[in-house]
């Protein structure tokens, strides 16, 4: 069963504060690493795609870095803004099986 | 919008019984995930249908089965229903089997409910 852990589980930020969480997962083996945003009553959206150790990635004011030798990624949102409040997820996809394990996520609010 | 779609929206069923839930591709998409979020958890993965066939499987028993038609719709039954059954189901569509070059595409869920 693979491990995928998401820290921290819940995050409450001022608004303007830069903010970072983490993606652990299994170091062998690995194939792709998906982020994604989930809004409350909204579908995932999916944020980034990451295959290469040393990736690094934007869009806009939130950007994520990957460490496949260590096992992580991080995710960074620079001048957190309300409508940044949401779920987020990381997802491992492994060689040999071409599903995603989900981590649990962190909920993060942005408070005005 | 993903352009995925899923139906119906909310569900209550009573244990012992079957449900079928439904999802829409978004058109060209060769594969759909199946995944059951239950509260404080991240989504698990049910099983992956790629080009109408079963390609891959989670940690669920028989009675969670699936098909994908050729119309990119599909559909996950669950037969003799268990209360932990309630949860969200999402299913997630991609132009090809998940990885460095096709991210997937999200419904927004059937919540069921079982009594």
């Amino acid at each position: 069963i693979l491990n995928v852990e998401q820290s921290p589980q819940s995050l409450h930020v001022q608004e303007g504060d830069s903010t970072n969480f983490t993606c652990s997962f299994p170091s062998s083996n690995f194939y792709a690493l998906h982020w994604y945003r989930w809004e409350t009553a909204k579908s995932p959206e999916a944020l980034f795609v990451m295959t290469l150790n040393g990736d690094e990635k934007k869009k806009g004011r939130i950007s994520a870095t990957l460490n496949t030798k260590e096992g992580y990624s991080y995710l960074y949102i620079k001048g957190s803004q309300p409508e940044d409040s949401a779920t987020y997820l990381c997802a491992f996809i492994g060689r040999a099986a071409r599903q995603l394990t989900f981590g649990s996520g962190t909920q993060l609010t942005v408070l005005p | 919008e993903t352009g995925v779609t899923q139906s119906p929206t909310h569900l209550i069923k009573t244990r012992g019984q079957q449900v079928t839930l439904r999802c829409s591709s978004q058109s060209g998409h060769n594969t759909v995930s199946w995944y059951q979020q239950a509260l404080g958890q991240g989504p698990q993965f049910i099983f992956q249908y790629y080009r109408e066939e079963e390609n891959g499987r989670g940690n669920f028993p028989p009675r969670f089965s699936g098909l994908q038609f050729p119309n990119y719709s599909s559909e996950l039954n669950v037969n003799a229903l268990e209360l932990d059954d309630s949860a969200l189901y999402l299913c997630a569509s991609s132009l090809g089997l998940p990885g460095p070059d096709y991210e997937q595409y999200f419904g927004p869920g059937t919540r069921l409910t079982v009594t």
